[in-house]
């Protein structure tokens, strides 16, 4: 079955820096790769995602890139604030919607 | 609010024991997703239905079991309780199967199981 890996674990940064989280994916039938925002007390809320045809997606401060041939893919946080501080999760798709471990993103004031 | 109802939103009970947990999807969802989400650990997938029917299955123990009902409202069902099963519980709903249509999940609140 598909196995995503997720680093780092933890990250901390200064307001205003910029963030970059990434991600691995097994299967080469994942065709969906979706970025999830957990705030404290909440589920998982969808941030941006990308399919598999397309290589790179920006929305705002958040963008993200996929590259098919490595299986990997990247969230990158520009200009951050400390309302971006949750956890982040990655995922990977085909029939099952598979999650990485999650990232603790701390954004320093 | 993502539109995705569970309850209960906590549940304490003693190892043994069985629990059901509801989970009521965004108007017009067919898929249903259960998720299981321990301390310190990522979203592990458990099972999903779509339509009433059994889609795809996860790491989801024999002691647990769940199912769509026409309504398209699913239930999970714990049983005979260990330590270990103390987490939170999410359900996730999206539009349709997902590899003819992947899109995003939308998530409920969770209902945190407590096994004492």
């Amino acid at each position: 079955g598909e196995n995503v890996e997720q680093h780092p674990s933890t990250l901390s940064v200064q307001e205003g820096d910029s963030a970059v989280i990434k991600c691995t994916y097994s299967d080469s039938a994942s065709n969906y790769f979706p970025w999830y925002k957990q705030e404290l007390g909440k589920g998982p809320q969808l941030i941006i995602d990308i399919r598999s045809n397309v290589g790179e997606k920006k929305d705002q401060r958040i963008a993200v890139t996929l590259n098919k041939t490595a299986k990997h893919f990247s969230l990158h946080i520009t200009e951050t604030q400390p309302e971006d501080s949750a956890v982040y999760f990655c995922a990977a798709s085909y029939q099952k919607v598979t999650f990485g471990i999650g990232t603790k993103l701390q954004v320093i004031p | 609010d993502s539109g995705v109802t569970q309850t209960p939103k906590h549940l304490i009970t003693a190892t043994g024991q069985r629990v059901t947990l509801r989970c009521s999807p965004r108007s017009g969802d067919l898929s249903v997703y259960w998720y299981q989400q321990s301390l310190d650990q990522g979203l592990q997938f458990l099972i999903q239905y779509y339509n009433g029917e059994e889609r795809a299955k996860g790491n989801i123990l024999e002691r647990f079991s769940a199912q769509q009902f026409p309504d398209l409202h699913s239930e999970l069902n714990l049983s005979s309780l260990e330590l270990g099963d103390s987490a939170l519980y999410f359900c996730a709903s999206s539009v349709g199967d997902r590899i003819t249509n992947p899109g995003e999940l939308f998530f409920g609140e969770g209902s945190r199981l407590t096994v004492l």
